[in-house]
């Protein structure tokens, strides 16, 4: 099965720090997103990129950005980490086709305080 | 607008008993129907997707259907066990790279 492997489990981190969440899929899959979980409110996607390079802008992009320099991997970026953002990270992958499965890494809650 | 509906959002029931959780749509034009459990504090653990074209998907003691025309989706689970306790999500992909997520129904299944 595909694994989607996110670097960090637990992160706690300071008001204004840069802070990078990383996620690898080893089934070279084209597509992969990132997601925030918040109670009350469910999954929402912040970014999802279809290709090396190529990013496109989810439902709630405000305050990240994200890289995807090599297939495999795709970073989220939060340029100034702010309490708003305390929320647990999911990371997915998925092949090329729109009827494929999604993937899931194992998540991030991060702490900002 | 797509919307996903989970009802109920919490169910206990005592082992060894089946169960039903329901997942509802608003918009029949969904390519597929993927079903999801979720321990605490862990990621996404897909179970079953069912694509538009089908009616029911099996894999072990877990059933999904899928009715296109009333919006519904169920997934049965049979013979349920302590370990099944988790929350399930339902998820319609609505085309490109939109997904929707129900909110989730949270089992607790009791030994």
């Amino acid at each position: 099965d595909v694994k989607v492997t996110q670097s960090s489990r637990y992160l706690v981190k300071r008001t204004g720090e840069k802070v990078f969440l990383e996620c690898v899929q080893d089934m070279d899959h084209e597509n992969m997103f990132w997601y925030r979980q918040d109670p009350g409110l469910g999954l929402r996607l912040i970014y999802f990129s279809y290709d090396v390079k190529m990013k496109e802008k989810g439902d709630i992009p405000e305050g990240y950005s994200v890289s995807r320099e090599k297939k495999e991997r795709f970073s989220l970026i939060l340029e100034s980490a702010s309490t708003n953002q305390t929320s647990m990270y999911l990371c997915a992958s998925r092949e090329g086709g729109e009827g494929e499965k999604l993937f899931f890494g194992s998540g991030t809650q991060l702490s900002v305080l | 607008k797509q919307e996903v509906t989970q009802i109920p959002a919490a169910l206990s029931v005592p082992e060894g008993e089946n169960l039903v959780l329901n997942c509802s749509f608003t918009d029949s034009a969904i390519y597929n129907l993927q079903w999801f459990r979720q321990d605490p504090g862990k990621g996404l653990t897909s179970l079953l997707l069912i694509q538009s074209s089908q009616r029911e998907q099996t894999s072990g003691r877990l059933n999904a259907s899928l009715d296109k025309s009333s919006g519904r989706s169920t997934l049965y689970i049979a013979a349920s066990q302590p370990g099944d306790s988790a929350t399930y999500l339902c998820a319609a992909n609505t085309g490109g790279f939109k997904t929707i997520f129900g909110a989730g129904t949270r089992l607790f299944v009791k030994a």
